[in-house]
């Protein structure tokens, strides 16, 4: 069975940084490019960034470039998000996904809220 | 970056009826879409990838067509679960980008 588990969210105050993690189980996770995509409450999903399988290509939407830093562990089969300079508009759930282009598999999501 | 418009917002139907889903791209992306549910509180699943298949142990009531620029979900004989939020999703040039989502009511 394919699990998918984020954490590493919360309360942190603009200007702040986080560090998200993500623990998969169940497929090949060193096969898969990895992503993390995002929804602010109420609204729609938005992706955020993406990570080769191999760790050697990284790309960022422009809303995050510069101040998130995507990266993993193969061995750990575990997927990371550096949040630094987190901004109010930040605010959202978190969800790490599998797949090269569509994505096959979700985690369950975590929340980060940025407020003061 | 790629415009998704799914049309219409929010969609009425009754249990049992078709519902038809649009997606427009605001350039070809030959058909390189994905289709998602997303329940409330829950992650999406995707349903549909390559426009028109079937992710593995999704209902043979969910179909997908189009290329380029105008994609449709179709979901025939709705019943209750599958009044909820779809997104669609382009992922020929990134960013990737979804749609803004259609809600299918009662």
């Amino acid at each position: 069975e394919v699990q998918i588990l984020e954490s590493g969210g919360g309360l942190v105050q603009p200007g702040g940084s986080l560090r998200l993690s993500c623990v998969a189980s169940g497929f090949s996770f060193s096969s898969y490019w990895m992503h993390w995509v995002r929804q602010a409450p109420g609204k729609g999903l938005v992706w955020v960034s993406r990570i080769k399988n191999d760790g050697r290509v990284t790309t960022y939407a422009d809303a995050v470039r510069g101040r998130f830093t995507v990266s993993r562990d193969n061995a750990k089969n575990s997927l990371y998000l550096q949040m630094n300079s987190l901004r109010a508009e930040d605010t959202a759930v978190y969800y790490c996904g599998a797949g090269d282009t569509w994505t096959d598999y979700w985690g369950q999501g975590t929340l980060v809220t940025v407020s003061s | 970056e790629i415009v998704m418009t799914q049309s219409p917002a929010t969609l009425s139907v009754s249990p049992g009826e078709r519902a038809t889903l649009s997606c427009r791209a605001s350039q070809s992306i030959s058909n390189n879409v994905a289709w998602y549910q997303q329940k409330p509180g829950q992650a999406p699943r995707l349903l549909i990838y390559g426009a028109s298949t079937r992710a593995a142990g999704i209902p043979a009531r969910f179909s997908g067509s189009g290329s380029g620029t105008e994609f449709t979900l179709t979901i025939t004989s709705l019943q209750s679960d599958d009044f909820t939020l779809f997104y669609c999703q382009q992922y020929s040039i990134w960013p990737w980008t979804f749609g803004q989502g259609t809600k299918v009511e009662i």
